[in-house]
């Protein structure tokens, strides 16, 4: 069982937007404003996508987005496209002796 | 461009050691805290350690289901990061990714990850 924990799946149709929450504790996302979204396609390497709650690398679209209340950390995709579709993964500091945690994935379908 | 690349993997008995190797450029290797995060097949994504870099002392955290038998190290002249593996279980198969991590929990960059197979 993962420490943050994330739903399964979502799915969404090209165009609409999603929501993929991760719920954590008060010992991690809650505590601390370091918390990281990947995406991840079959086969490849994770992509970071959004880091410290909010922040958006370069060459990342501004459909991504991030944002925390409490103890839950959200990503939003706005304007679904076909090259979404991938596991998200999301990641908190959680210090102590723990340090860091990733939530179980979520398998994002474009319909 | 940050490239990382990493070497070492391959199938081992449980109880054997190995040592994963990750060979950095595009960036200023010896400023840079590096971390390892590993994918057992079909799951999700661990945390394995982390180290900081020569100016913050290279400290070293790991999680605790590697603690005492995973141990990193730097090696800033080849800019290369290592993972000495020892006491292998069949739980750590995983595909091994070494990553930058500029801030806690904060994986910027990845390789292309090296698989580690234990099995008898």
């Amino acid at each position: 069982q993962s420490a943050l924990t994330q739903p399964a799946s979502v799915s969404g149709s090209p165009g609409q937007s999603i929501t993929i929450s991760c719920i954590g504790t008060n010992s991690d996302v809650g505590s601390y404003d370091l918390v990281s979204w990947y995406q991840q396609h079959p086969g490849k390497a994770p992509k970071l996508m959004i880091s410290e709650v909010t922040k958006r690398p370069s060459g990342v679209s501004d459909r991504f987005s991030g944002s925390k209340s409490g103890n839950t950390a959200s990503l939003t995709i706005s304007g679904l496209q076909p090259e979404d579709e991938a596991d998200y993964y999301c990641c908190s500091y959680a210090g102590g002796r723990t340090f860091v945690v990733f939530g179980g994935g979520t398998r994002l379908t474009v319909l | 461009e940050v490239q990382l690349v990493e070497s070492g993997g391959g199938l081992v008995e449980p109880g054997e050691s190995l040592k994963l190797a990750c060979a950095a450029s595009g960036f200023t290797f010896k400023s840079a805290w590096m971390s390892w995060v590993r994918q057992a097949p079909g799951k999700g994504l661990e945390w394995v350690g982390r180290i900081k870099s020569y100016a913050d002392g290279e400290t070293t955290d790991y999680a605790g289901p590697v603690r005492g038998r995973f141990f990193i190290s730097r090696g800033d002249s080849r800019n290369t990061l290592y993972l000495q593996m020892g006491s292998l279980k069949i739980e750590d198969t995983a595909v091994y990714y070494c990553v930058t991590n500029p801030v806690e929990a904060f994986f910027e960059h990845w390789g292309q990850g090296s698989l580690v197979t234990v099995s008898s």
